[in-house]
């Protein structure tokens, strides 16, 4: 089945800097993949996606890129703000028969210091 | 346009015992996904229905079990609780099995 790695697991930047989150993903069949923040005591909330037809995508402050020979895509997240802290999952969705899996990173948890 | 809604928030049980946890799906989304997620971990796949069948399943035994009712609302059954089921559950709908799918805030529960 599907892996998905990502790293690192915890990351401490300043406010202003710019934060960088990195997935790989092992099943060549995957074509969607969503990013998620999950604020303490929450349900993840999608922030981004991108599929595989796409190699990049942005949206205001968030861009995702996927490079889909190497497997790898990658959350970048600019002028970070307080309010950025949080865990991040990324996430690689394939769909088997009927069914849409989604196969989650073990998470990056974002703390953007004052 | 209301979100994912579970309940309970909050639960606890003991070993031995049965439970059942609800997810009403975001209007319009006929797509229920359930997951667990332990402390400190990913979200690991259960199962999904569509259109009241269960049309997929991940490495969980059959003591998970589940219901989609035909206003796609979900329900998760858990029988014969062991210590290790302790976790978030996370329930997740979109409007077809393809399609993004948005979290509920979860049920957190706790077995002693």
């Amino acid at each position: 089945g599907e892996n998905v790695e990502q790293h690192p697991s915890t990351l401490s930047v300043q406010e202003g800097d710019s934060a960088v989150i990195k997935c790989t993903y092992s099943d060549s069949a995957s074509n969607y993949f969503p990013w998620y923040k999950q604020e303490l005591g929450k349900g993840p909330q999608l922030i981004i996606d991108i599929r595989s037809n796409v190699g990049e995508k942005k949206d205001q402050r968030i861009a995702v890129t996927l490079n889909k020979t190497a497997k790898h895509f990658s959350l970048h997240i600019t002028e970070t703000q307080p309010e950025d802290s949080a865990v991040y999952f990324c996430a690689a969705i394939i769909t088997t028969g009927t069914a849409s899996k989604l196969t989650f990173g073990t998470g990056t948890r974002l703390q953007v210091t004052l | 346009e209301t979100g994912v809604t579970q309940s309970p928030t909050h639960l606890i049980k003991t070993r031995g015992q049965q439970v059942t946890l609800r997810c009403s799906s975001q209007s319009g989304h006929n797509t229920v996904s359930w997951y667990q997620q332990a402390l400190g971990q990913g979200p690991q796949f259960i199962f999904q229905y569509y259109r009241e069948e269960e049309n997929g399943r991940g490495n969980f035994p059959p003591r998970f079990s589940g219901l989609q009712f035909p206003n796609y609302s979900s329900e998760l059954n858990v029988n014969a609780l062991e210590l290790d089921d302790s976790a978030l559950y996370l329930c997740a709908s979109s409007p077809q099995v393809r399609d993004t799918q948005y979290f509920g805030p979860g049920t957190r529960l706790t077995v002693l």
